[in-house]
C-alpha cells in the first residue's frame, strides 16, 4: 500500500525537551511538507523540502528543525525554543505534475501535548 | 500574501438537505484550488481539485465551482448524509514556491 505514515500518533513532551516526529512516504514523491494545525484553524506551513538535502522555512519555522537525508523521510524536531508546541502536526508529500494538477497527500497526523 | 477565508465556520443541517460551503481568497494568481475533508483527529483527504483554467469539478454528490476573478469558490453537497459530517477545508496553490494556503475550515454536522 502506498502512502504516508506518521509516528507516534500521540506524543507528550515535558517543558525544555526536544522531541522528533517521524514522517515516511513510499509514494516516490520529491516534495514533503510539515504543517501545524491548532483547534478551529487551518493548516500553517512549518517547513518544506522539494528535494533531498534541501529544505526551506515556511510561515512558522521558529522553534522547529528538519532534515531530509532520504527521499522517503522528513523528520521534524520540535525544540525547547518553540513556546507553544501543543498542536496537531501533519506531514504531506507531493509530486509536481504541472498544469495546476499538483495535490498533496497527507499522513494521519501526530498530536503533541506539552505537560 | 495569500489569505483564504471560509464561511460559515460551522453548519448543522438535517439529513437530505442540499448545502453550500463558501471559500474566498485574496490573490487570484493561483495554480489550483482544492477542497479537502478532515475527520476528527485524522489527516486530510482530497475531495476535488479545480485547475485555474477550470470553472467547476464534480464527484458524485459534490460539486465545486471556481470564480478566479472574484476570488471565490463554493462546494455544493447534494442530499447530505450523516456520513458527510466532517470539517471541510479549502486550499489554494499559489506563489513561486507553489505553496498551499488553507482556510480555517467549515465544520459540518448532518443530523439524522
Amino acid at each position: 500500500d502506498g502512502g504516508i505514515t506518521q509516528s507516534p500518533k500521540y506524543l507528550f513532551r515535558k517543558e525544555g525537551q526536544n522531541v522528533t516526529l517521524s514522517c515516511e512516504q513510499n509514494l516516490n514523491h520529491d516534495a514533503m511538507y510539515w504543517y501545524r494545525q491548532d483547534p478551529g484553524q487551518g493548516l500553517r506551513l512549518i517547513y518544506y523540502s522539494q528535494i533531498v538535502n534541501d529544505f526551506q522555512k515556511g510561515d512558522i519555522a521558529e522553534g522547529y528543525s528538519v532534515s531530509r537525508e532520504k527521499k522517503e523521510s522528513f523528520p521534524l524536531t520540535v525544540t525547547s525554543a518553540q513556546k507553544n508546541p501543543t498542536a496537531f502536526y501533519l506531514c504531506a508529500s507531493s509530486t509536481e505534475q504541472g498544469w495546476g494538477l499538483d495535490t498533496q497527500y497527507f499522513g494521519p497526523g501526530t498530536r503533541l501535548t506539552v505537560l | 500574501k495569500q489569505e483564504v477565508t471560509q464561511i460559515p465556520a460551522a453548519l448543522s443541517v438535517p439529513e437530505g438537505e442540499n448545502l453550500v460551503l463558501n471559500c474566498s481568497f485574496t490573490d487570484s494568481a493561483i495554480y489550483n484550488l482544492q477542497w479537502f475533508r478532515q475527520d476528527p483527529g485524522k489527516g486530510l483527504t482530497s475531495l476535488l481539485l479545480i485547475q485555474s483554467s477550470q470553472r467547476e469539478q464534480t464527484s458524485g454528490r459534490l460539486n465545486a465551482s471556481l470564480d478566479k476573478s472574484s476570488g471565490r469558490s463554493t462546494l455544493y453537497i447534494a442530499a447530505s448524509q450523516p456520513g458527510d459530517s466532517a470539517t471541510y477545508l479549502c486550499a489554494v496553490l499559489s506563489g513561486s514556491a507553489r505553496q498551499l494556503t488553507f482556510g480555517s475550515g467549515t465544520q459540518l454536522t448532518v443530523l439524522p
